[in-house]
């Protein structure tokens, strides 16, 4: 079975500083996907980052990059110089067997 | 382009009325999602389909039913509504699989 885990219920950030949330995984598929998504307040869904379980090199999209290491399963976000307007609720997430599946969410408040 | 239209915005019930959600998607993607999203939980699955007149359950399927009888709608049922279905409801939508998802708005369901 899949399983998706994400640790840090809420995080506190000072602005202009690396922020890392970490996301670990769990499944027996060789092939699957993982991905970060943000929720801000407004309530919808947007996508940051992509990484397939096959690429070589860590997902970067501008100020975020995915920290793949496949062999401890996990996939953490890094978003650099963080701003007031990266304050929001983000999700990890994976596909496989045609399922994605979420954790249950890391709020990050960016303090000015 | 409309992406991903859920219907309706917000609905509140009684307990034990029945609803239909509607999620349609315009950019012919094959699989189609449903989850909810309450506090504290993050989105949990409750059912999936891979292509029109398919379904399968998810993480959370009990109280639901869905249909796919066409490739653009995916529609969620609640035959007999609980307080326990109170939350957001969000439908998603790819091309093909490992593929970030298009979400909806969301749908505020809530059940007194």
């Amino acid at each position: 079975a899949q399983k998706i885990t994400q640790t840090q219920p809420g995080m506190f950030v000072q602005e202009k500083e690396a922020v890392t949330l970490d996301c670990t995984y769990d499944t027996s598929d060789p092939s699957y996907g993982l991905f970060w998504y943000k929720q801000p307040s407004s309530g919808e869904m947007i996508f940051l980052i992509y990484q397939g379980s096959y690429d070589q090199q860590n997902a970067t999209e501008g100020r975020y990059s995915l920290n793949f290491q496949k062999a401890r399963k996990s996939a953490n976000l890094v978003i650099s110089a963080s701003q007031l307007g990266d304050s929001a609720m983000y999700f990890c997430a994976m596909s496989g067997d045609d399922k994605i599946i979420f954790g249950k969410g890391t709020r990050l408040h960016i303090l000015p | 382009n409309a992406g991903v239209t859920q219907t309706p915005k917000f609905r509140v019930l009684k307990t034990g009325q029945s609803m239909t959600l509607l999620c349609a998607q315009d950019m012919n993607h094959e699989y189609m999602y449903w989850y909810r999203q309450d506090p504290g939980m993050g989105l949990r699955l409750i059912h999936y389909s891979v292509g029109e007149g398919t379904t399968a359950k998810g993480e959370v399927p009990d109280g639901y039913n869905v249909s796919r009888l066409k490739k653009q709608n995916f529609l969620l049922g609640l035959e007999s509504a609980a307080p326990s279905q109170t939350s957001v409801y969000f439908c998603a939508s790819i091309s093909g699989s490992n593929q970030p998802q298009h979400f909806g708005d969301g749908t505020r369901l809530s059940i007194l």
